[in-house]
């Protein structure tokens, strides 16, 4: 597609279940990044897919939080027993990382997911 | 990675140039300079980006200090659509992480 897609745009959940957050990056994009804005908040790193490698799992804040990415593609987060804190917007974004001098590492970002734990 | 300095907020007439600017004084040779912007309920936009000589775009200007230790982003005409929180990040490309670490940015308010 033309752009990040993620889904949904908005999700209230109640406290202690799970949910899956989506995203589709631009297509030939081998770099996915899920971060996290919480209301007023810069945005924090969670986790980093770089084509076939091991992902960077260093940002995810607990290990009820979890993330996959199919195919070198669609990714998605899992977080389950929700808990109000967190509640935030979830971002995905997507760039091209084909190194060498000049390179545009540019992220694109999706819209983001608005979660709301309640 | 590199850390960055910005200030927290800054106005600017709308017309007006506005400059912000971000010290970076432990950059290193192949470290890039990236800046990026949200406006207010969107993700993150990125702007532009430069190693060491002055950069421009349809977008902004970005003049980088002869020591690399501090950097100017430039709007040359702001509009009020311009209003967000300005992000200067510090990666390099050979850097093994990839994730690019976002400060808590200046945020810009452009007036009428």
């Amino acid at each position: 597609g033309a752009g990040v897609s993620q889904s949904p745009s908005n999700k209230v959940t109640e406290k202690g279940k799970d949910v899956e957050l989506r995203c589709d990056p631009i297509s030939g994009h081998t770099a996915l990044y899920w971060y996290r804005q919480s209301l007023g908040q810069g945005l924090e790193f969670l986790i980093y897919f770089q084509g076939n490698s091991a992902p960077d799992k260093s940002g995810l804040p607990s290990d009820r939080f979890s993330a996959e990415r199919t195919g070198g593609s669609v990714s998605t987060l899992t977080i389950q027993r929700t808990q109000q804190e967190d509640s935030a917007v979830y971002l995905c974004a997507s760039s091209q990382a084909t190194g060498g001098a000049g390179s545009n590492y540019g992220y694109t970002f999706g819209s983001g997911t608005r979660l709301t734990v309640v | 990675d590199a850390k960055t300095t910005q200030p927290p907020s800054m106005d600017c007439a709308e017309g007006r140039a506005a400059n912000l600017p971000c010290n970076h004084s432990t950059i290193s040779g192949n470290e890039y300079v990236y800046w990026y912007r949200q406006i207010h309920s969107q993700g993150p936009q990125y702007i532009i980006h430069g190693l060491k000589n002055n950069e421009t775009n349809e977008m902004a200007s970005l003049i980088i200090t002869e020591d690399r230790k501090s950097s100017t982003l430039i709007l040359p005409h702001a509009t009020l659509r311009d209003t967000a929180v300005y992000y200067c990040i510090v990666r390099g490309l050979s850097s093994n992480t990839g994730k690019l670490i976002f400060g808590q940015g200046t945020t810009l308010q452009v007036k009428p």
